[in-house]
């Protein structure tokens, strides 16, 4: 099946500090990737949208110069928590949406997340 | 607005089945999902139906669909303790979005 990773897995932070995190389609070309944050027993919630050699499409109430996303390549998306605070903290998730032939082409695959500490 | 309610909390006998349930506000969903999270990890894809259908049945999986009352379920036959976790109902309003609107999670919880 198709696997999505993240890296690291698991991040802790000064207050201020900027941290990267990493989205990777393993197995297949993601033109289009997304980025959830889930708070503790809190469903989750779309960041932003990732397209490969575009600008992300932010949702409402994300501030894009906080959280910067860049899509470089068909298999790698990355998000930086710039000056991270401790409201930053979360659990922060990607997604890969895989298109293939025979594929249900609105299926979104996700990596395991991310979890982000700053102190 | 797009709204997805699940209830927060299952507690089921090895065996029994499982039954978890969701409802949606936006008639426009074209599919829905279901994913399931364990304890730190992300989420796993168990099925989706599209919105044509009734229901889909996939091993032990059932996957009811009502959409004149905008009801989703999700039907687990013969829970195991390796089913215990958080199951998110999900859909996707416009086929063109792509964005998933998450159900508030519930969890399941199976005891021997």
């Amino acid at each position: 099946g198709a696997v999505v990773s993240q890296h690291p897995s698991r991040v802790i932070c000064k207050s201020g500090t900027s941290v990267k995190i990493e989205c990777r389609s393993l197995d297949f070309q993601a033109t289009t990737m997304f980025w959830y944050r889930q708070f503790p027993k809190k469903s989750l919630m779309l960041m932003a949208t990732s397209n490969e050699g575009s600008k992300a499409t932010y949702e409402q109430g994300v501030e894009k110069d906080k959280f910067l996303i860049n899509h470089a390549s068909l298999t790698l998306s990355t998000l930086t928590v710039t000056s991270a605070h401790p409201e930053d903290s979360s659990f922060y998730i990607c997604s890969a949406r895989l298109r293939l032939a025979g594929v249900h082409q609105e299926t979104q695959y996700f990596g395991p997340g991310t979890r982000l500490l700053v102190l | 607005g797009e709204d997805v309610e699940q209830s927060l909390f299952l507690s089921v006998r090895e065996g029994d089945s499982s039954v978890i349930n969701c409802t949606y506000t936006d008639s426009s969903s074209t599919y829905l999902y279901w994913y399931k999270q364990e304890p730190g990890a992300g989420l796993q894809l168990l099925t989706y139906i599209f919105s044509n259908m009734d229901m889909k049945q996939d091993q032990r999986l059932t996957v009811l669909l009502n959409k004149k009352d905008k009801h989703l379920s999700l039907r687990i036959a013969d829970t195991q303790t390796g089913d215990s976790a958080i199951y998110f109902c999900a859909e996707i309003v416009s086929y063109n979005t792509d964005k998933l609107i998450f159900g508030t999670g519930t969890r399941l919880q199976v005891f021997p």
